[in-house]
Formats: C-alpha cells, sequence, structure tokens
C-alpha cells in the first residue's frame, strides 16, 4: 500500500526567511502533486511533477522530485504572509489509476 | 474557480438519515472522484468514475455509493449517516487535456451530522 509522508506537519516561520516542506512516498510513481488549502476552502493544484529530476518555479514557490529516492521537496523563498495554508503532495501510482494518496500536509504559518 | 461544480455547499443532519452529494465536473472532463477530508483520516480517496463506469475504490464504506450520469455529473449518496461521517467531500475533475490527468478539485460539501 502506497504511503505519502510529509515533513514537517506543522511549520511557523518568519517573513523574509526560507523554508523546505518534504514529501516522502513508499513505491514508484509516475506522477507528483502539490496543492495548497487554505482553511475552509478547497485545493488548489500547484504543481504537477512528472518526471525524475522535474523542477517547477511559481513565484517564491519551488517544486523538485526525485523518483529514486521517493522524494519531492516544496521550497518557499522569502516567505510572505499570503503563503500561509495548508500544502499537500500527492501521489499517483501509475497512469490508469488515477487515484490520489495525499500526504498528512504541512501547515504553514508565516508571522510578520 | 477550478470549473468544478459542487452542491450543496453546506448540510446538517441527523444520525441515521441519508444524503445526495452532487458534483458536475469541468466541461470535456470524463472522469470524476470523490474525496473525504476529516479531521482524523485526513484526505482519503472515495471512488473513481470514468464516463459512467466506476474504475476504483478507495476507503469507501459500503453505506456509501455513487454514479455517474449520462451528463457526466456524479452523485454520492450517504447512508444510515454517523457522527464520524462528518466531513468535507470534495468531488475532483480530470480529462485527457495536458496529458497529465491532473485532478482539479471542486469547493466541497461541508457534512455535519449531529
Amino acid at each position: 500500500e502506497l504511503k505519502v509522508e510529509q515533513n514537517p506537519l506543522f511549520l511557523s516561520m518568519q517573513e523574509g526567511k526560507n523554508y523546505t516542506i518534504y514529501c516522502n512516498y513508499s513505491t514508484t510513481s509516475d506522477r507528483l502533486y502539490w496543492y495548497r488549502q487554505d482553511p475552509g476552502k478547497s485545493l488548489e493544484s500547484l504543481f504537477v511533477l512528472l518526471s525524475n529530476g522535474a523542477v517547477k518555479q511559481e513565484g517564491r514557490l519551488m517544486a523538485s522530485l526525485d523518483t529514486k529516492a521517493r522524494l519531492s521537496t516544496l521550497h518557499i523563498t522569502a516567505a510572505v504572509h499570503d503563503l500561509s495554508a495548508t500544502y499537500f503532495c500527492a501521489v499517483v501510482t501509475y497512469f490508469g489509476n488515477e487515484k490520489l494518496t495525499f500526504g498528512t500536509g504541512t501547515r504553514l504559518t508565516i508571522i510578520p | 474557480d477550478s470549473g468544478v461544480t459542487q452542491t450543496p455547499k453546506h448540510l446538517i443532519t441527523a444520525t441515521g438519515q441519508r444524503v445526495t452529494l452532487r458534483c458536475s465536473p469541468r466541461s470535456g472532463d470524463l472522469s470524476v472522484y470523490w474525496y473525504q477530508q476529516s479531521l482524523d483520516q485526513g484526505l482519503q480517496f472515495l471512488i473513481h468514475y470514468y464516463n459512467g463506469e466506476e474504475r476504483a475504490k478507495g476507503n469507501i464504506l459500503e453505506r456509501f455509493s455513487a454514479q455517474q450520469f449520462p451528463d457526466l455529473h456524479s452523485e454520492l449518496n450517504l447512508s444510515s449517516l454517523e457522527l464520524g461521517d462528518s466531513a468535507l467531500y470534495f468531488c475532483a475533475s480530470s480529462g485527457s487535456r495536458g496529458g497529465n490527468n491532473e485532478q482539479f478539485f471542486g469547493p466541497g460539501t461541508r457534512l455535519t451530522v449531529l
């Protein structure tokens, strides 16, 4: 059974600082997604990572994927308050079986 | 706005009752997925339909059932409700656009069982 672990679960960081969220998964995967969720809201797609070594950047967020290590990272650069949210990684086991297995989520709070 | 719609937004009901949650996928998407988000279980996959046919089942209770209709909208039926069924229920849709089958999530239905 595929297991997806994220750490840390909770992260408080000051504005302007850098930090990384880690996502480990237990079996070979085709694709990995990162989502953002604001309290009581839906999930917003941030990144889709399709292959080993994939790196994608959007604003202050950068995601990468190492399929050999079964590890993805979400790096936050010079954090701002608007980035406060819960971030989830989600893994698809193989193309054709499209169920997403989600990590536990990382609740990020940016302190002014 | 993802283009996926869900109704109702909120639902409050009593134990033992039955409710139906509705989802309309993005235009052109053939796949609909249902997920449950609760504090103790996190985000869990329930079921996947593709063009009217069930494709995969996850941790879906026998008291729950779903279907996808010819117009591609989907309904999730929850019966004999228990307190523990209180959760946010999301549907997501995907299609062949872009080739990566990215799932786009609806706004969710918040179910409260009293």
